[in-house]
């Protein structure tokens, strides 16, 4: 592994369904966040969290869940997924949950909720 | 009013062209300027960074920030094929990343 990976790729999930995006970084970043990107909207953060042990809510956390058990793993849950949630998720990393620091971006998953 | 604004294109020059890709942005507590590249169905990646007015060139891409006017700029020179991606400006405040907002990106082609 090198960087940051996603997991699934892309998906297609039924409304009300529960779903788990994971995320998982090599490079023993502080700093963990979730974005959702759409068309028109850029880059929106859903979830940060600067160290293990630590989440909080970025701009639009409405629907969504996060947990940071190890310095590593960051997953992000829809626990009852709407369509209006259909979007790329992009993971990021960074040393520290400072602006200056450069963060760091997975593939992405694309997700479809009908 | 978005806190930035970034002209959404597309934008479609031939190769060799000077391209200029701009944001706007409301907050003057704003201090530190981004710029990332994303390639098509790929994450972003940070291309230049600045924190004060002024320019800031690194080989073909020169960042150019007016904090006055509230108005930052990416310059490519001799554009080639391969810099064909979408550009995000990303701009913050204070330390904390979380206050890290970004433009909704300007798609731009470059015509071999």
């Amino acid at each position: 592994i090198a960087g940051i990976t996603q997991a699934p790729t892309s998906q297609i999930l039924a409304a009300g369904r529960r779903m788990t995006l994971r995320c998982t970084q090599d490079m023993r970043h502080n700093a963990m966040y979730w974005y959702r990107q759409d068309l028109g909207l850029g880059l929106r953060l859903i979830h940060y969290s600067n160290t293990a042990g630590t989440t909080g809510k970025g701009e639009v956390p409405d629907g969504y869940s996060v947990s940071r058990a190890n310095t590593d793993d960051f997953p992000l849950t829809l626990a009852s997924a709407v369509p209006s949630q259909t979007s790329v998720y992009f993971c990021a990393s960074s040393r520290a949950g400072v602006s200056t620091d450069t963060q760091y971006f997975g593939p992405g998953t694309r997700l479809t909720v009908l | 009013q978005k806190e930035v604004e970034q002209d959404p294109g597309p934008l479609s020059v031939p190769e060799g062209a000077i391209v200029s890709l701009n944001c706007t942005y409301s907050n003057s507590a704003f201090q530190y300027f981004m710029w990332y590249r994303q390639y098509s169905r790929k994450g972003p990646e940070l291309l230049m960074y600045t924190y004060s007015s002024g320019n800031k060139e690194d080989g073909r891409f020169t960042a150019q920030v007016d904090k006055s006017s509230k108005y930052i700029s990416l310059f490519i020179r001799d554009s080639q094929p391969s810099d064909s991606a979408t550009y995000l400006c990303a701009i913050g405040s204070s330390g904390s990343a979380r206050q890290l907002t970004f433009g909704s990106g300007t798609q731009l082609t470059v015509l071999p």
